[in-house]
């Protein structure tokens, strides 16, 4: 059973236009989520995070939408450059568990 | 600061050996973390500690084995390999100890089994 989503396997964007990768979940539990961008033969590296107690947060280019009642979020970057272009995975956890789950990733290609 | 290094970065294995993993957190982090990548998988977890203690592990077969030593440097093992364990391996350190805040990951150790 999945409890995270990301419904969208890839994502193509102009270049200074605004990307927006989406990840729904199921389990009304998790109270903290991430957003991770992994390029390839390299860890994951960290972006952004939300907890269920905002329904928004920002750090420059990007911003976190946090909307519990439809258990979605999603991450916008605004405007994308190219070297944005990489796998993004969103990861919730639930308080307690010490663990994230993580959605399948949505690959990203901003187009110069 | 240094980040979390894991080794060794590539490693071939035949079917029915065994594999041991290494990572070493950040330094101050106590909670370390691993996670199996393959594609169309997502990363799935395996195992968290936290001072050399086991706080949860994830649905793998008791063949995924880990520990945290006193230094919090942790270390990852597979026995009796099968062809479906060939992954991405990826450690990651936190400074939070309540089970939440950002995880920080190392670059992983990529295992191919013949």
């Amino acid at each position: 059973d999945q409890q995270v989503k990301q419904n969208s396997p890839s994502l193509s964007v102009q270049e200074g236009r605004i990307s927006i990768l989406n990840c729904d979940y199921t389990n009304s539990m998790f109270d903290y989520f991430l957003w991770y961008k992994k390029y390839p033969a390299e860890g994951p590296t960290f972006l952004i995070s939300i907890s269920s107690i905002k329904d928004k947060n920002e750090d420059g280019r990007f911003t976190v939408f946090l909307n519990k009642s439809a258990k979605h979020l999603s991450l916008h970057i605004v405007p994308s450059q190219p070297g944005d272009s990489a796998v993004y995975f969103c990861a919730a956890s639930e308080r307690g568990t010490y663990k994230y789950i993580f959605g399948t990733g949505t690959r990203l290609k901003v187009l110069a | 600061k240094a980040g979390v290094t894991q080794t060794p970065r590539y490693l071939i294995k035949t079917r029915g050996q065994q594999v041991t993993l290494s990572c070493s957190p950040i330094s101050g982090h106590r909670s370390v973390s691993w996670y199996q990548q393959t594609p169309g998988q997502g990363l799935q977890f395996l195992f968290e500690y936290f001072s050399e203690t086991q706080r949860n592990k994830g649905n793998f077969p008791g063949r995924f084995s880990g520990r945290q030593f006193s230094n919090s440097r942790s270390e990852m093992n597979v026995s009796t390999l099968e062809l479906g364990d060939s992954a991405l391996y990826l450690c990651a350190s936190s400074f939070r100890t309540g089970g939440t805040g950002e995880l920080f990951f190392g670059e992983g150790s990529r295992l191919t089994v013949l």
